[in-house]
Parts: structure tokens; C-alpha cells; sequence
């Protein structure tokens, strides 16, 4: 079975970091993209960014509103793509997800999420 | 605001259908295909439809997606309860170089 596992969430105050981890199982991880999403409260979801497979390049691309401030990595020998955020505000407060990519396929599956609350 | 425009919210009685809009441009819709994911708050986004048209093995075939130009719909036939939830359109925008979402449609079963 194809799963994606999210964990590292929790509470962080104003300026600190903290990376969340998205654990793949199921399929070869290294063969695809993958991104992350977020959720933050009664909001929609918004596109965080994306890591391309080693195959086309490994290139990642990141959304405005994080770029310069959150970094997406991958390990393929783990199947685990990171999502490293520094200097966090407190609107960055979202319930984070990680879902594999596939260019012509959209975004399947995603995991069921972690929370990250930025607070003082 | 979002990129994509789709409705806040749509409703219909169990049986009937409901369809949902995404209005985008030329440098997202127009040059890009559409997915549509089905999101219930506390669970993992689901895709339905994804290269406009095309759906997912395990996806009914109640769900159908089209594109025409700068927009496209999600069309829910047959609703049932179990369809409440939030839906969402998405592409890539080649202006902003970044994947663009719609903000999500509540379809509620009457």
C-alpha cells in the first residue's frame, strides 16, 4: 500500500524553527517528485513547494509566501522528504501535508497531516 | 485571494447533481491541465480527477471533470452524504511558476 506519513509538528514560538519529516512507503520514493502542502485554520489548502526526483535534477521550487524561509530536502535512501522552516510565524500556523507528485497525474496520495501552531 | 476562483459553496438534495466551477487565465487553466481533490477537514486530500478529465482507479464515476478554455467544473452526479466535504481545483501557473489552488468549494447534501 502507498502511504505518506508526516511527523514533527507541534508548538514553536515566533523566529525558531523546525523540520517535518514525510516518511514514504509503498512505491520507490527516489522515482518522484514530492510536495508539501498546508491547511492553516479555516483556511483552504495552499502549495508550499515541491522537490523534484534526482531523474529531473532534483530542482525545487517553493511558494512566495515561504521562499527564503523554509527549505524542502529529500533522502531517497530513507524515502523521507523534509520540509526545514525557519524564522516561523504565527501565520505559518497550518496543519502541514506531504503528497507524492506526479507531473501529468496530480498530487496522490497525500498524508493525513501534522500540526504546526507558531506561538508565543 | 486565490488564483482560481471556484464557488464558496454548492448544494443539491441526495440523488441530485451539483457542479462546481474554477475560473482561472491564460497562464494557468489555459496552458495546464486541472486536478480536483475532495478534502473532509481532519483526513488526508483525496484526488479525483487529475489531467482534466481523467479519474483515479477506486474514483466513481459520479465524479467527471471538464475543461474548456480558462475554466473547468467538477461535476458530482448521484450526491450522497458521504460526498460532503470541501473540493478543490488545481494547476500549475506558468506567470507565478507555482502550483495554484482554488479556494475550495463546500458541498453540503440536503
Amino acid at each position: 500500500e502507498v502511504q505518506l506519513v508526516e511527523s514533527g509538528g507541534g508548538l514553536v514560538q515566533p523566529g525558531r524553527s523546525l523540520r517535518l519529516s514525510c516518511t514514504a512507503s509503498g512505491f520507490t520514493f527516489a522515482d518522484y517528485d514530492m510536495s508539501w502542502f498546508r491547511q492553516a485554520p479555516g483556511k483552504g489548502l495552499e502549495w508550499v513547494g515541491f522537490i523534484r526526483s534526482r531523474a529531473y535534477g532534483g530542482t525545487i521550487e517553493y511558494a512566495a509566501t515561504v521562499k527564503g524561509r523554509f527549505i524542502i530536502s529529500r533522502e531517497d535512501s530513507k524515502s523521507i522528504a523534509y520540509l526545514q522552516m525557519k524564522s516561523l510565524e504565527i501565520e505559518d500556523t497550518a496543519v502541514y501535508y506531504c503528497a507524492r507528485a506526479q507531473a501529468l497525474r496530480g498530487f496522490d496520495p497525500w498524508g493525513q497531516g501534522t500540526l504546526v501552531t507558531v506561538s508565543s | 485571494q486565490s488564483v482560481l476562483t471556484q464557488p464558496p459553496s454548492v448544494s443539491a438534495a441526495p440523488g441530485q447533481k451539483v457542479t462546481i466551477s474554477c475560473s482561472g487565465g491564460s497562464s494557468n487553466i489555459g496552458k495546464n491541465f486541472v486536478s480536483w481533490y475532495q478534502h473532509l477537514p481532519g483526513t488526508a486530500p483525496k484526488l479525483l480527477i487529475y489531467g482534466n478529465n481523467k479519474r483515479p482507479s477506486g474514483i466513481p464515476d459520479r465524479f467527471s471533470g471538464f475543461k474548456s478554455a480558462t475554466s473547468a467544473t467538477l461535476d458530482i452526479t448521484g450526491l450522497q452524504t458521504g460526498d460532503e466535504a470541501d473540493y478543490y481545483c488545481v494547476t500549475w501557473d506558468n506567470t507565478l511558476s507555482a502550483v495554484v489552488f482554488g479556494g475550495g468549494t463546500r458541498v453540503t447534501v440536503l
